[in-house]
């Protein structure tokens, strides 16, 4: 089975400063890896993903993500915070191959408060 | 474009009522749609997926029920609503692009 786990329920950065979020994923092989972010009261938004290619991910919002496998780690950061990057942030995975449903495995959450 | 509606947006029920909630998508046929629930606080909890009409399968035991009468129609019941069934509830579905796109969400309070 797949876990996902997201250290930090909750971050907090100041303007400016980088943003690093922590996600590990648990799976006998490496998944497809997901990173949502959700604003109050909205649903999910994919920020980014990675399949298969390239190890960083580059996404929306300036956001990316690096896959490291050796480390089980797909961590998200962004340079620069910015004030309408406070939201709750998802990592997901979900397993290469197709059974039925497809099912994601989230991880907690990471709720990121962004000090002026 | 793929779209995904969710109805109500809001709903305040008692506790004892029943529960419909709706989830339609456009633009796509035959989609596996998934059913979501965010308690305060917690993260997102599966409660059902289903790949095709009238293939539902549940992934926690609770007070909850869905149907998928038509192929683009995903519906979250409840006979009796408890207090802990209040949260907001997603719907969610597969894309071929591999991830999962979600509707904007049902905030569900039971009083």
């Amino acid at each position: 089975a797949q876990s996902v786990t997201q250290l930090g329920s909750h971050v907090s950065v100041s303007e400016g400063a980088l943003v690093l979020l922590r996600c590990n994923y648990s799976s006998s092989v490496p998944p497809y890896l997901f990173w949502y972010v959700q604003y109050p009261n909205q649903g999910l938004q994919l920020l980014l993903k990675y399949t298969t290619g390239a190890t960083l991910v580059k996404g929306i919002n300036g956001f990316e993500a690096e896959f490291k496998k050796s480390e089980t780690s797909f961590h998200l950061t962004k340079p620069s915070a910015h004030m309408s990057d406070a939201a709750e942030y998802f990592c997901a995975v979900r397993p290469l191959i197709k059974a039925a449903g497809n099912k994601l495995t989230f991880g907690g959450g990471t709720r990121v408060l962004v000090k002026p | 474009s793929q779209t995904i509606h969710q109805w109500p947006a809001t709903l305040v029920q008692p506790v004892g009522s029943p529960l419909s909630l709706e989830c339609t998508v456009e633009g796509t046929s035959n989609p596996n749609l998934y059913w979501y629930r965010q308690a305060a606080g917690r993260g997102l909890q599966l409660l059902f997926y289903s790949v095709g009409i009238g293939q539902i399968s549940s992934e926690v035991p609770q007070n909850l029920s869905a149907s998928r009468p038509q192929d683009r129609q995903f519906i979250l019941s409840s006979k009796k609503l408890l207090l802990s069934d209040s949260g907001f509830y997603l719907c969610g579905m597969d894309r071929p692009s591999s991830e999962q796109f979600f509707g904007p969400g049902t905030r569900l309070t039971v009083l």
